[in-house]
């Protein structure tokens, strides 16, 4: 069974230009998270998405990110413009079933902003 | 809002020996699930063990075994006979349980703390 699949794994930007990350959760995995890690920290939720429907964006900063979860399957995660504190380790996983008990995790993408 | 903590940014141990990782959390519901994620340079988190609150007896896998003291709110990871391939990250986590009305089903993690292994 394939994994969380997230890409590019590496992207190197200038600040204010615009960045998108990719992510395809496991098969069947009706629930996809977004996290993003910054250094020396633990994961922090962005956006929880039940099939194609954000059930949880409280902690996304609307302003320069949004996210789309098109026919329930991938997501996106984009940044624009792109801020020097935006230099994290985005997170993607994926869970299935009304327990959702585990979440599986992609390797990540790291995003470095200069 | 729940809180994790965990208290050791770093720890070591030699290998084939034991070393136990601390993690207390903050919240005031009584149904949740607990975990401890491992993540290796790599990045991907990486599940290591599982606890559900309602559960008395500890969670074991293999090597791992956790310490879960409800009224305490403490959550420790013990490693049995460590590895070189232990060395990592690991993160403690909380998530309410589905069961629970109106919960947050994020996982909400702690700091980390970064293991060692010296052969």
């Amino acid at each position: 069974e394939a994994g969380v699949v997230q890409s590019p794994r590496y992207k190197i930007i200038e600040k204010k230009q615009p960045v998108a990350f990719w992510c395809n959760p496991i098969s069947g995995h009706n629930t996809l998270y977004w996290y993003r890690q910054n250094l020396g920290q633990g994961p922090e939720l962005l956006i929880r998405y039940e099939n194609e429907e954000a059930v949880d964006d409280s902690q996304l900063p609307k302003d320069r990110f949004s996210a789309e979860r098109l026919k329930g399957v991938d997501s996106t995660l984009k940044i624009q413009p792109a801020e020097l504190g935006d230099s994290a380790v985005y997170l993607c996983a994926s869970s299935k079933g009304v327990a959702r008990t585990e979440a599986f995790f992609g390797q990540g993408t790291r995003l470095t902003v200069v | 809002a729940q809180t994790v903590t965990q208290s050791q940014p770093e720890m070591s141990v030699q290998e084939a020996e034991t070393v136990t990782l601390s993690c207390t959390y903050d919240t005031s519901e009584s149904d949740y699930y607990l975990f401890w994620y491992k993540q290796p340079p790599s990045r991907q988190m990486i599940l290591v063990i599982r606890q559900e609150a309602y559960k008395q007896q500890n969670a074991t896998e293999n090597r791992f075994s956790v310490n879960f003291q409800k009224a305490a709110k403490s959550f420790s990871l013990k490693i049995s006979d460590s590895q070189l391939g232990d060395a990592a990250m690991y993160f403690c986590a909380y998530r309410t349980s589905y069961r629970s009305q109106g919960g947050s089903e994020k996982l909400v993690f702690g700091k980390g703390t970064k293991l060692t292994v010296n052969p």
